[in-house]
């Protein structure tokens, strides 16, 4: 059982819709990040969030907006996504930025397509 | 961007064969070296890491080997076995953050066969 939790793991939208994907860590961390997989590309850092401010937006679309109300879960907002938004989006949580030797734990994903 | 190039994309080996999956970093800064391990509907999970203190570090049947001279590491899956297929990722960044630096590679599937 991971100690990040992903919902929904399966995602489909058209590109006029608006939904949300949810993460929540149960270990303690005190950051929380959001990456894109897709294939045959490296994952791709979208957001940071570090004791619950942002800090790190990796040239992301305005389309992704990220909410973390409390340093365990975190929210991806959706809307007006476009088909080559499709991907793998990935949670993860480390236990805090600039602490040494603090891996990355991800969740299982989100699988979004858009049509 | 500093990128970490990974090879092969792909890879096919026998049971008991002994797979390597090589990675380039850029940055002479980097000094935290992470192996995951992803399959296929899970996140990726840490699978080994090396500082470049040292030359090599085996973790069971897992072992990296790093020049930083060259600014090379490796994978070496020892003993392979079908369980171990999935997809590969390397990545580098720095030691004391590298939660959010973490530059990762472009994976590599491999597959073993019985």
């Amino acid at each position: 059982e991971t100690g990040v939790t992903q919902t929904p793991r399966h995602l489909v939208m058209g590109m006029t819709n608006k939904k949300s994907l949810k993460c929540e860590q149960h270990l303690g961390h005190n950051a929380m990040y959001w990456y894109k997989q897709s294939a045959k590309k490296p994952l791709e850092l979208m957001f940071v969030y570090n004791f619950k401010e942002q800090t790190e937006n990796n040239s992301v679309p305005s389309r992704f907006s990220p909410e973390c109300p409390n340093s365990s879960h975190l929210f991806l907002h959706l809307h007006t996504l476009q088909p080559e938004d499709s991907a793998l989006y990935l949670c993860a949580s480390s236990q805090g930025i600039g602490t040494r030797n603090s891996p990355l734990h991800f969740g299982n994903g989100t699988r979004l397509t858009v049509t | 961007q500093q990128q970490v190039k990974q090879s092969p994309q792909s890879l096919i080996v026998q049971k008991g064969g002994i797979p390597i999956i090589n990675c380039a970093y850029e940055n002479t800064a980097f000094d935290y070296f992470p192996w995951y391990q992803q399959f296929p509907g899970k996140g990726p999970a840490l699978l080994i890491a090396i500082r470049p203190d040292v030359s090599e570090k085996k973790e069971g049947r897992f072992t990296i080997s790093f020049n930083k001279s060259a600014k090379q590491f490796s994978l070496h899956i020892m003993d392979s076995q079908p369980g171990d297929s999935a997809t590969y990722f390397c990545a580098a960044g720095p030691y004391n953050n590298a939660g959010n630096m973490l530059t990762f590679g472009g994976g590599t599937r491999l597959m073993v066969k019985p």
